[in-house]
């Protein structure tokens, strides 16, 4: 069974660091590029950064670039964020390229991990 | 930055009825990069249509997608209790331009 299990969510107080995971099982990981998306109330879905199947691409939303990193190894996708803001709230997903290529649209999503961003 | 709209914000409907929403571009859109997804309540979302007009792996034929340029349309032919949800479109193929409606729930 293909599956993405998302976690590192947490409760982080403004200007700090979370790092997030995603880990796949069911298929093979390196062959797929991956993306990391996610969702507020106000905003809805908000795609945050993408990573090719070899880490040759690498893509992030303006409102993270310099902030966030997207990485992989082995069966696990991450995400580093920093000096994390009150907006950066969310619940994050992440989401696999269909056929690897990440032209593609994004056929299976993980459950979430909520980001709260408070003092 | 391409925009997508979607309308109605809110579809009240009742099972058997029909489904048709709507998603509205910024500029024209080539239909190889349109998809939509169903979000149920505390899980990810699942993708339903890619390209405008194919079905994914697994979703049954009563959901359905056409359109082109600026004007998308995703119809649901008979709602099935399980389809109450929200649903968005998403631009994609263009990384980092890959952007998703506000959405529409579809409500009992």
């Amino acid at each position: 069974q293909v599956r993405l299990v998302e976690s590192g969510g947490g409760v982080v107080q403004p200007g700090r660091s979370l790092a997030l995971s995603c880990t796949a099982s069911g298929y093979t990981f390196s062959n797929s590029g991956m993306h990391w998306v996610r969702r507020t109330p106000g905003r809805g879905l908000e795609w945050v950064a993408a990573i090719s199947h070899d880490e040759n691409e690498k893509f992030y939303a303006d409102s993270v670039k310099g902030r966030f990193t997207i990485s992989r190894d082995q069966n696990t996708l991450y995400l580093q964020m920093k000096s994390l803001r009150t907006d950066d709230a969310a619940v994050y997903y992440c989401a696999r390229a269909w056929s690897g290529d990440l032209k593609n649209a994004f056929d299976i999503w993980g459950q979430g991990t909520m980001v709260t961003v408070s003092s | 930055e391409i925009v997508l709209t979607q309308s109605p914000g809110t579809l009240s409907l009742s099972p058997g009825e029909r489904a048709t929403l709507s998603c509205r571009a910024s500029q024209s859109i080539s239909t190889s990069y349109l998809a939509w997804y169903q979000q149920q309540p505390g899980q990810g979302p699942r993708l339903l249509i890619y390209a405008t007009s194919s079905r994914a792996t697994g979703i049954p034929d009563r959901f359905s997608g056409r359109g082109s340029g600026i004007d998308f349309t995703l119809t649901i032919s008979r709602l099935e209790p399980e389809d109450f949800a929200v649903y968005y479109c998403q631009h994609y193929g263009s990384a980092p331009l890959i952007t998703f409606g506000p959405g529409t729930k579809v409500e009992i």
